[in-house]
């Protein structure tokens, strides 16, 4: 039972570049979510999922992309990279059902920067 | 709207002093969820304890102890007799499931350094 799982560990990418972070659980966990991690910030939604197919917007979600098409996976796309975006990102999942939703289980981050 | 303060930004104490971390947030709902996470210097996030809003029971887990009052809208955290092992970012969150379908707000984290 890996849990959350998150690749790449760390990216560097140049401004305008795209690319893929990639998020996968192997707990059957029907939501699934995105969050970045900035100094003094906390951690902020980007984009979230409460099942295979239906995905929805957090606080920042301006210059990501989400999509589900299964319920292990969940990646999240940079369209064009832009040096706001260097953060760690964490991935996370949970069941659905309310009460159990909240406890959410995170993977071990993506640090990604942006030149 | 909801809220969580943290108000700490960095708290640094000698090992086996106690410490608290404070948790003080801002709902409208009568149903929510609180939560405390452990942000170790490898960068994982650690669940460490949830608690519904019909609870108010204090809880202890080894070291570990939480305060829980509505009446000041607190949920505060208490380490006994620290170690070097428990420095850390702590964050505490927040979740109204009947609100919509956002998971989590969190606070902006305190970290706490425990010198030997």
């Amino acid at each position: 039972n890996a849990g959350v799982t998150q690749t790449p560990k760390f990216q560097v990418l140049k401004t305008g570049q795209s690319m893929t972070l990639q998020c996968a659980q192997d707990m059957n966990h029907e939501y699934m979510s995105w969050y970045r991690q900035d100094p003094g910030m906390g951690l902020r939604l980007i984009h979230y999922s409460v099942g295979a197919g239906i995905t929805d917007q957090g606080e920042v979600p301006n210059g990501y992309n989400v999509s589900r098409s299964t319920t292990e996976d969940f990646p999240l796309r940079l369209l064009s990279a832009a040096p706001s975006q260097t953060s760690v990102y964490f991935c996370a999942s949970s069941y659905a059902r309310q009460g159990a939703r909240e406890t959410q289980y995170f993977g071990p981050g993506t640090r990604l920067l942006v030149l | 709207a909801q809220k969580v303060t943290q108000a700490q930004t960095e708290i640094s104490v000698v090992e086996k002093e106690d410490v608290t971390l404070d948790c003080v947030y801002e709902t409208r709902d009568t149903t929510y969820y609180l939560f405390w996470y452990k942000q170790p210097p490898s960068g994982e996030l650690v669940f460490l304890i949830r608690r519904n809003s019909f609870d108010e029971q204090n809880e202890i887990s080894g070291r570990y102890s939480w305060n829980f009052q509505k009446s000041t809208s607190s949920f505060n955290f208490t380490i006994t007799a620290s170690q070097v092992v428990d420095s850390a970012v702590y964050f505490c969150a927040l979740s109204e499931p009947l609100s919509g379908n956002t998971p989590l707000v969190f606070g902006k984290g305190t970290r706490l350094s425990v010198i030997a």
